[in-house]
């Protein structure tokens, strides 16, 4: 069966410094990966999208980045954090743009 | 575009009740429609989903029918527990104009539930 982890589970980070948020899935090969963001008792955001290795594709202009170093993971960064980037980052695959299927999410606390 | 609309909530009832969360979408063509529950400080888990008109998704006591006429797929229960105490997402599934292999998921804004014993 299909698992997908994240980490860390939760940070707590200064202003202005980086980030690296990982998410890896197993069980499965070439799944679509998608990073969303949700903001305190807010729904969620898209952030990023990818099909495949090197295959990245942003929904929303800001502050971070996506990469697909290899089929299964996918991270997410930034250079130099803001406040406004606190929240609960959850990480989710699916297979050709089918039911997504979620991580267990990031609570990210920028101070 | 494509949009979900969820009941506004929270919403609070005492164990044993009967249980309404209404979604309503906006969509071009036809979509998959999903509900998804997060129980606190955890991520998102797939509840039940309908493919096409006139589906009936259930799971764990949950049931909702995808209604194209009414561009509805409400969520209900026919009795509660305190372990149903979550925010459930109402979303829609479309594939890619281009016949793409990626298919964005719209959310609703979620509805909070608070069960009562």
């Amino acid at each position: 069966s299909q698992t997908i982890h994240q980490w860390p589970a939760t940070l707590v980070q200064p202003v202005g410094s980086p980030l690296s948020l990982e998410c890896t899935v197993e069980g499965t090969s070439n799944p679509n990966l998608y990073w969303y963001r949700q903001a305190a008792g807010r729904g969620l955001q898209l952030l990023f999208y990818s099909v495949g290795i090197g295959q990245i594709s942003s929904e929303v202009p800001q502050n971070l980045s996506a990469s697909r170093p290899q089929d299964r993971q996918f991270i997410l960064s930034s250079k130099k954090l803001l406040l406004s980037d606190s929240g609960f980052y959850l990480c989710a695959w699916s297979a050709w743009g089918e039911t997504q299927y979620f991580g267990p999410g990031t609570r990210l606390l920028v101070l | 575009g494509d949009s979900v609309t969820q009941m506004e909530g929270p919403v609070t009832l005492s164990e044993e009740a009967f249980l309404t969360i209404n979604c309503t979408y906006t969509a071009t063509g036809y979509p998959s429609l999903f509900w998804y529950v997060q129980y606190p400080g955890e991520g998102l888990q797939l509840l039940l989903k309908a493919t096409k008109a006139d589906d009936k998704g259930s799971n764990k006591g949950f049931e909702a029918t995808y209604r194209k006429e009414t561009t509805s797929f409400h969520l209900e229960k026919g009795s509660v527990q305190v372990s149903d105490s979550a925010v459930y997402f109402c979303a829609l599934i479309l594939a890619n104009a281009g016949g793409t292999s990626y298919g964005k998921l719209t959310f609703g804004q979620g509805t909070i539930l608070t069960v009562h014993p």
